[in-house]
């Protein structure tokens, strides 16, 4: 059974800087991995698919990396909408996620 | 635009049952696999079941087996999952979501969310 790790569970960030999330899949999941951002009360937003392909709307400060077991997503100048709950999911086999990031104003 | 948009949760006693909606529209609904994902009250994300597009194929996690159906009106573009034998680590927000166009499992991501459903058992 794959088991989805992400790490840190909180990342402390300033406004403008670079944040760095990762997923770690205990086995390989090729290339099938999504990224979500999710807001108190919302429903999760699909970032990226395919580990590197932003989904419709999802500005360029989002980018995905990674394949096989160890997977990165990157959001480059941090803005204030950007803080929320990040989750990874693999969809190699049945679908799984991460236990989440959370990027809080440092 | 798509929509989703859940209905019938609520408060139910544990061991009893519940049935949930999600309205489509926006798309061609009978083209998309669904699934449902469920949220516990400030914890992760759970995939709960899938449905292929035209309803002949269904999934369940091994949570939910035995106990939830999920089904399709492919003419009425919702969604449902029937709930019985409900138990307290049931209670969560569920969403419907729709599979990803991009993938070349049967499995996907989810492109499009619906807001949720909040089902509750407690005695």
């Amino acid at each position: 059974e794959i088991v989805m790790t992400q790490s840190p569970a909180t990342l402390s960030v300033s406004p403008g800087e670079r944040a760095t999330l990762s997923c770690r899949a205990s086995q390989s999941v090729s290339s099938n991995l999504a990224w979500y951002q999710q807001k108190p009360g919302q429903a999760p937003r699909l970032l990226i698919y395919g580990a590197s392909t932003r989904a419709t709307g999802i500005p360029a400060r989002f980018s995905g990396s990674g394949s096989g077991t160890e997977f990165t997503l990157t959001i480059s100048s941090l803005q204030s909408e950007d803080f929320a709950v990040y989750y990874c999911q693999q969809y190699n086999n049945w679908p799984l996620f991460g236990q989440g990031t959370k990027v809080e104003i440092k | 635009e798509v929509q989703l948009l859940e209905s019938g949760g609520g408060l139910v006693q544990p061991g009893g049952s519940l049935r949930l909606s999600c309205a489509a529209s926006g798309f061609t609904f009978s083209n998309y696999a669904m699934s449902w994902v469920r949220q516990a009250p400030g914890k992760g994300l759970e995939w709960v079941s899938a449905i292929s597009s035209s309803g002949g194929s269904t999934y369940y996690a091994d949570s939910v087996k035995g106990r939830f159906t999920i089904s399709r009106d492919n003419s009425k573009n919702t969604l449902y999952l029937q709930m019985n034998s409900l138990r307290a680590e049931d209670t969560a927000v569920y969403f419907c979501a729709i599979r990803g166009r991009y993938s070349s499992n049967w499995f996907s991501y989810f492109e499009y969310w619906g807001q949720g459903a909040l089902v509750t058992v407690s005695s």
